[in-house]
């Protein structure tokens, strides 16, 4: 039973349109949810996070937002560039704790120039 | 320059023999992660390591082996049992059990035939 699940397997999006990758997950207790990034053959880079308390969190380009009524987080990336090309996962700790993530199964972002 | 070192990045063996995956980190970092990545299926816990000598067991971990003998290693050990060994594994580590500080290596690319 999947708790992060990103229903769309891939995106592609314009030079220097948004991009707008989901996420929606299944536990209300969850309260912290974080953004990765992964090129191919590389480890993931951590992008953003945010906490259940807030809905927006903003990190130049780009913005994190967390709908907690309807279990859903989207990372928005404003304009796109054709370096954000990438897999994109979203990924939280345990109700209570943060000892471990689970990732959703990803997006695979590209830019096309 | 501090990081995570995986080796070897690529690594092929027969079926029916074990195989070990390296992953050193000179963070200074408590937790050591382990993570399979599956196209279509995002990151997979196998095991983790809060502190030197103690493990617990991810989502999959069976038909793998850890120890944590040193704070800097956290080998994996792929056993004959594992029925679909073919993947990428990805080591992490952070600094303070904590994933908001979750640092990745780039991977070990293993193919079983």
């Amino acid at each position: 039973d999947q708790q992060v699940k990103q229903n769309s397997p891939s995106l592609s999006v314009q030079e220097g349109r948004i991009s707008i990758l989901n996420c929606d997950y299944t536990n209300s207790m969850f309260d912290y949810f974080l953004w990765y990034k992964k090129y191919p053959a590389e480890g993931p880079t951590f992008l953003i996070s945010i906490s259940s308390i807030k809905d927006k969190n903003e990190d130049g380009r780009f913005t994190v937002f967390l709908n907690k009524s309807a279990k859903h987080l989207s990372l928005h990336i404003v304009p796109s560039q054709p370096g954000d090309s990438a897999v994109y996962f979203c990924a939280v700790p345990p109700p209570f704790g943060n000892e471990k993530l689970t990732f959703g199964t990803g997006t695979r972002l590209t830019i096309i120039p | 320059d501090g990081g995570i070192t995986q080796s070897p990045k690529y690594l092929f063996r027969k079926e029916g023999q074990n195989v070990t995956l390296s992953c050193e980190q000179n963070l200074n970092h408590d937790a050591m992660y382990w993570y399979r990545q599956d196209p279509g299926q995002g990151l997979r816990l196998i095991y983790y390591s809060q502190i030197v000598n103690d493990f617990q067991k991810g989502d999959i971990a069976e038909g793998y082996s850890v120890s944590r003998e040193k704070k800097e290693s956290f080998p994996l050990t792929v056993t004959s049992a594992q029925k679909n060994p073919t993947a990428f594994y990805l080591c992490a580590s952070s600094r303070d059990g904590t994933v908001s500080s979750l640092h990745f290596g780039n991977g070990t690319r293993l193919t079983v035939t």
